[in-house]
C-alpha cells in the first residue's frame, strides 16, 4: 500500500527564520511521482513542485528548495528567511504513474510565520 | 486562461438529502478529479473521470458518484447524506490521466464546502 507522513502537524516560526517541512513516503512501485502543494485560507490546493522517482536532483526555486532522497524515502521541504505570506497548510502527495491522477496525500503541515 | 471553477461555493444540507457539486476544469483538460477534505481523514481521493469515462476510484460507499460530460465537465452526487459527509469538496483538472503523457501538475479549484445537518 501507498503512504505519507508528515509527521509534523503544526509549526510556527518567526519571520526570517527558515523552516523545514518533512515528508515520509512509502509505495514498492519503482516509478512513482510526488508533489508538494499549499493550501492558503481560500482553499484551493496551490502547486508547488513534481519530482519522479527516477530523477533526485534536489531543486531550489528562490527561497524554496526540496531534497528527495529514495534512500530515506523522504521528500522535505525548506522555506528560507520565511515570510508572513508562506503561513499556509502544506501538503506533501505521491502518485503511481498506473493510478491515474490520483493523488495520496499526507495528513499536512500547518505553518504559522509570525513577524 | 480560466482556471478550475466549483460551484456551488457553500452548500448546506440536512441529513438524508442528496446533492450534486459541478466542476468546470480548465479548457482543455480531458481528466478531472474528485477529493473530499476533512479535519480527521485528511484529503482523500473520491475518483478520477477522464473522457468521459471513470478512470479510478477511492476507498468511498457507493453513494458517492459522479459522471463526466463530453465538454469535460463533471458532477459528483452524495446520495443519503450523513453528518460525516460535512467537508470541503476539491476537485481538479489535468490535461491527460496519468503521468507520463506530460502531466506536470494537477489543478484544484476552490472547493465546495458542504454542510450537513
Amino acid at each position: 500500500a501507498q503512504k505519507v507522513t508528515q509527521a509534523q502537524t503544526e509549526i510556527s516560526v518567526v519571520e526570517k527564520e527558515d523552516v523545514t517541512l518533512d515528508c515520509v513516503y512509502e509505495t514498492r512501485d519503482t516509478t512513482y511521482y510526488l508533489f508538494w502543494y499549499k493550501q492558503p485560507p481560500s482553499g484551493e490546493l496551490v502547486f508547488l513542485i513534481r519530482r519522479n522517482s527516477f530523477d533526485e536532483q534536489n531543486e531550489i526555486s528562490g527561497r524554496y528548495s526540496w531534497n528527495f532522497q529514495k534512500s530515506t524515502s523522504s521528500f522535505n521541504f525548506t522555506i528560507t528567511a520565511s515570510q508572513v505570506v508562506d503561513s499556509a497548510v502544506y501538503f506533501c502527495a505521491l502518485t503511481l504513474n498506473q493510478a491515474g491522477t490520483a493523488l495520496i496525500f499526507g495528513k499536512g503541515t500547518t505553518l504559522s510565520v509570525s513577524s | 486562461k480560466a482556471g478550475v471553477t466549483q460551484t456551488p461555493r457553500y452548500l448546506i444540507k440536512t441529513r438524508g438529502q442528496q446533492v450534486t457539486l459541478s466542476c468546470s476544469p480548465i479548457s482543455g483538460h480531458r481528466s478531472v478529479s474528485w477529493y473530499q477534505q476533512t479535519p480527521g481523514q485528511g484529503l482523500q481521493f473520491l475518483f478520477e473521470y477522464f473522457s468521459e469515462t471513470q478512470r479510478n476510484k477511492g476507498n468511498f460507499p457507493g453513494r458517492f458518484s459522479g459522471r463526466q460530460f463530453s465538454n469535460s465537465r463533471s458532477e459528483m452526487n452524495v446520495s443519503t447524506l450523513e453528518l460525516g459527509d460535512s467537508a470541503l469538496y476539491l476537485c481538479a483538472s489535468s490535461p491527460q490521466t496519468g503521468w507520463g503523457w506530460g502531466n506536470t501538475e494537477a489543478f484544484f479549484g476552490q472547493g465546495t464546502r458542504l454542510t450537513v445537518v
